[in-house]
């Protein structure tokens, strides 16, 4: 079975510091991996995902994220937070043999942004 | 484009009570999802379709929870009777297919007391 475990429910860095959001999956199959963000009162936002081509993969609002296959992780990386950073961010899997693209989340990040 | 819509935002019912929710997806996705979100937690799927056919309820609670999508549009998700741990945000999303990105609704919260 798959699943996703996001490192810290909380982060928290100052503005300008580098943004780190940590995922670690389990997966019996090459996995898809995606990250979401959600803004408060409102649905998820694709970031960024990888689908078994390069493994940095670059997203939305400067993000990027490295798919390391030894160490099943897929890192959320930021080289400087905005304030407007702030939100909760998802990691999470599908299975890249299903038919069905189910997505299953991790728990989740908070990432707080200090001025 | 519009976005997914759902409704309502906001819903307080009392436990033993029915409550539904709406979605539209946006025009012409073929595949719709219903996720429940409890407070702290990721998104959890409940049920997926592809057109107006299920393909994935397996973590639906069949004995209170029921869905359905009429014409491969719009779809109404039904909870009967409340629980409390019922309470969540219940969240729709939408795609061209099953594997093309999911957009997702605001959501509606749900509070059963």
């Amino acid at each position: 079975a798959q699943s996703v475990t996001q490192l810290g429910s909380h982060v928290s860095v100052s503005e300008g510091a580098l943004v780190l959001l940590r995922c670690n999956y389990s997966s019996s199959v090459p996995p898809y991996l995606f990250w979401y963000v959600q803004y408060p009162n409102q649905g998820l936002q694709l970031l960024l995902k990888y689908t078994s081509a390069a493994t940095l993969v670059k997203g939305i609002n400067g993000f990027e994220a490295e798919f390391k296959k030894s160490e099943t992780s897929f890192h959320l990386t930021k080289p400087s937070a905005h304030m407007s950073d702030a939100a909760e961010y998802f990691c999470a899997v599908s299975d890249g043999s299903s038919n069905t693209g189910k997505l299953i989340f991790g728990q989740g990040t908070t990432l707080q942004v200090k001025p | 484009e519009a976005g997914v819509a759902q409704s309502p935002r906001y819903k307080i019912i009392e436990k033993r009570q029915s409550v539904a929710f709406w979605c539209n997806p946006i025009s012409g996705h073929a595949t719709l999802y219903w996720y429940q979100q409890i407070l702290g937690q990721g998104p959890k799927l409940l049920i997926q379709f592809q057109n107006n056919g299920v393909v994935d309820d397996s973590q639906l609670p069949k004995d209170r929870f029921s869905a359905e999508r009429l014409k491969g549009v719009d779809s109404t998700l039904k909870i009967q009777p409340a629980k409390l741990e019922d309470s969540a945000v219940y969240l729709c999303a939408s795609s061209p297919g099953p594997w093309a990105e999911q957009y997702f609704g605001p959501g509606t919260r749900l509070t059963v007391t």
